[in-house]
């Protein structure tokens, strides 16, 4: 079946540029995470949305970066004005409503959007 | 969160188990104890968890501590696709964030 998709795979911006990047989670996944992956190191929560409710956005660095899901489904996370410590993988999962039974509370993950900051 | 200690590598020949160990000696008692994995260029991919008593499953076996405070992930026979990094994260409740420390790189080789 289909997992969770990111789009683009890899994103290069000068610095300066902002950036958008998408999340398709798996159909009818009421959670959706973004994390931020920086080269050797495990990944770093941004935001968490239940439905197009953002709950925590503790993570967010900065207030450069901006994260939506209007619809409660396709999530964007977008970064302005790029800076080169920005350079990471970001990584988007997805899981099940936390109430629905027999939930373990799997987070199932994309394959990440690389970013390279010039 | 509770703060988490596991070796930064390990080595298994394949069709070997192997034991990749984890401390979380801060871990609440309603804290989960959950493994993913990483593998190369891929995001990472949920293993095993468990709370009191040890679990097993198709991809792993998740030895907990009596005391709670340690665990140990089991690769019964670890195979080239195994390889991968191992993480630890103790979590509270279904739906929270996790918080990934740096993990144990597992290499598996013939």
């Amino acid at each position: 079946g289909a997992g969770v998709s990111q789009s683009p795979r890899y994103k290069v911006a000068k610095r300066g540029q902002d950036v958008a990047l998408r999340c398709d989670p798996i159909s009818g996944h009421v959670s959706l995470f973004w994390y931020q992956q920086a080269l050797g190191q495990g990944p770093e929560f941004l935001t968490y949305f239940q439905n197009e409710a953002q709950l925590d956005k503790s993570g967010l660095p900065s207030d450069r970066f901006f994260a939506e899901r209007p619809e409660g489904s396709v999530s964007t996370l977008k970064i302005q004005r790029t800076q080169q410590e920005d350079s990471a993988v970001y990584l988007c999962a997805s899981s099940l409503a936390f109430r629905l039974a027999g939930n373990k509370g799997e987070q199932f993950f994309g394959p990440g959007t690389r970013l390279t900051v010039l | 969160d509770a703060k988490t200690t596991q070796p930064n590598s390990m080595e298994s020949n394949e069709e070997e188990p192997v034991h990749l160990p984890c401390n979380h000696s801060t871990i609440s008692g309603t804290d989960y104890i959950h493994w993913y994995r990483q593998l190369p260029s891929q995001g990472p991919e949920y293993v095993i968890h468990g709370l009191t008593s040890n679990v097993n499953n198709r991809m792993a076996s998740l030895a907990i501590a009596e005391d709670r405070k340690s665990s140990t992930l089991i690769l019964h026979r670890a195979t080239l696709r195994d390889a991968a990094v191992y993480y630890c994260i103790p979590r509270t409740g279904t739906a929270s964030k996790l918080t990934f420390g740096t993990g144990t790189r597992l290499q598996v080789t013939l």
